[in-house]
């Protein structure tokens, strides 16, 4: 079946450690995209990235990094410098190609816990 | 700076009413409107879009109406079921200004339906 798998479902973070979400789709689609969810907010923006070996920062990109060596897979991680880095982490994709519709498909989350 | 608004937190309705939640925006570049469903610890779904050449758009018991001079978007569902207690996001693109498939979410409306 087509989609996007997340993993893992919940991670545990000593503070001071760099952990990294996995992100893998076979939708085929250009862009992908990592948000973050927090409880009673939107979801926000981290990073995109439209085609393989390019990516941009979106609204909240500090503390985070992100990598697209490959059209499936796009990983984040999340870096000591991330100051509140308890949250959970979704992961999208959507196809850029003229005349579909623009509409991101979710991954099942990722729980990231600071302990 | 929020430019997806979704005011109302919470609405609760009774099964077989009329579920209205609301979405305003403030960007006019944002030509692409979506809704999406999410349950706890799970990805959000998506479940209807609107594009700005419309007004309107039907699916099941599943409506989107935007206004674009009011910079404002409703989604209707009727009847409404239990099963459709969730959080509901509004998110907007805007795809013909060249910024692709970046959606920006408001903070969510958490519909419950009672029996």
């Amino acid at each position: 079946d087509g989609g996007i798998t997340q993993s893992p479902k919940y991670l545990f973070r000593k503070e001071g450690q760099n952990v990294t979400l996995s992100c893998e789709q076979n939708l085929n689609h250009d862009a992908m995209y990592w948000y973050r969810q927090d409880p009673g907010q939107g979801l926000r923006l981290i990073y995109y990235s439209q085609i393989v070996n390019d990516f941009q920062k979106g609204d909240i990109a500090e503390g985070y990094s992100v990598s697209r060596e490959k059209k499936e897979s796009f990983p984040l991680t999340v870096t000591s410098a991330q100051k509140n880095p308890t949250a959970f982490y979704l992961c999208a994709s959507s196809s850029l190609r003229t005349g579909t519709n623009t509409e991101a498909f979710f991954g099942q989350g990722t729980r990231l816990t600071v302990v | 700076d929020q430019q997806v608004k979704q005011n109302s937190p919470s609405l609760s309705v009774q099964e077989g009413r009329i579920s209205i939640l609301n979405c305003d925006y403030t960007n006019s570049m944002f030509d692409y409107f979506l809704w999406y469903k999410k349950y706890p610890a799970e990805g959000p779904t998506f479940l209807i879009s609107i594009s700005s050449i419309k007004d309107k758009n039907e699916d099941g018991r599943f409506t989107v109406f935007l206004n674009k001079s009011a910079k404002h978007l409703s989604l209707h569902i009727v009847p409404s079921q239990p099963g459709d207690s969730a959080v509901y996001f509004c998110a907007a693109s805007a795809s013909r200004s060249g910024n692709t498939g970046k959606l920006i979410f408001g903070q969510g409306t958490t519909l419950q339906v009672k029996p």
